[in-house]
């Protein structure tokens, strides 16, 4: 399975301001995939990013509130812009496995919005 | 109606106990069925994955997928407190790749006592 390591592991952030997820893979991957879990909820896409393309968003979210960067088939950023309680969530890192028939995902950041 | 339905519980085994974690979904394209383990405070971690109906077993772990019935299991055998975690079960219609979006349950919380 690929290595994930994401930054931050967690944060507090003050509601208004913006915070970005680094997600560094140890292994060249075509497909990142960026998703939230809320308390209680299940886990949900945000996004697809695809090294060299604008990220295709899910129903929801929207890229002026959560802007995703992909500049090699390593990495990724999430930025969760003017963030409020609501925000206060995990944002996972994932990526597709080597034989392409699942995804692995990172350690998670885990954001609180006070 | 979500698309995937799982009870949250927490249920609570002693050690040594055979535990069942099940899902029910409403989507008949969903082919590829996953299980992930989600340790406190840790992203979720692959255990099993099927594709179709069918059983598949792995040490202790059996995963079951009945899709006439729209039903997913997994089974531990010979349960240990280290594996208290929880259990979320994700499926998709497709792996290929730009198309691949998975869709979880909630999780169910499993605590197994010494």
């Amino acid at each position: 399975s690929a290595v994930i390591s994401q930054k931050p592991s967690r944060d507090i952030c003050q509601r208004g301001t913006s915070l970005t997820i680094q997600c560094q893979v140890d292994s060249q991957v075509t497909m990142m995939f960026w998703y939230r879990q809320q308390p209680g909820q299940s886990l949900t896409l945000i996004a697809t990013a695809n090294q060299g393309s604008e990220a295709t968003y899910e129903s929801g979210f929207v890229i002026d509130k959560f802007p995703i960067s992909r500049p090699n088939l390593t990495f990724s950023t999430l930025t969760v812009s003017n963030m409020s309680p609501e925000d206060s969530s995990i944002y996972l890192c994932s990526v597709d496995g080597p034989s392409g028939n699942t995804i692995y995902f990172g350690e998670g950041s885990w954001l609180t919005v006070v | 109606q979500k698309e995937v339905e799982q009870d949250p519980g927490p249920l609570s085994v002693p050690e040594g106990a055979i535990v069942s974690l099940n899902c029910t979904y409403s989507n008949s394209a969903f082919q590829y069925f996953m299980w992930y383990r989600q340790y406190s405070r840790k992203g979720p971690e692959l255990l099993m994955y099927t594709y179709s109906s069918g059983n598949k077993e792995d040490g202790r772990f059996t995963a079951q997928v009945d899709k006439s019935s729209k039903y997913i299991s997994l089974f531990i055998r010979d349960s240990q407190p280290s594996d208290s975690a929880t259990y979320l079960c994700a499926m998709t219609p497709s792996m290929n790749t730009g198309f691949q979006k998975l869709v979880f349950g909630t999780g169910t919380r499993l605590l197994v006592s010494p």
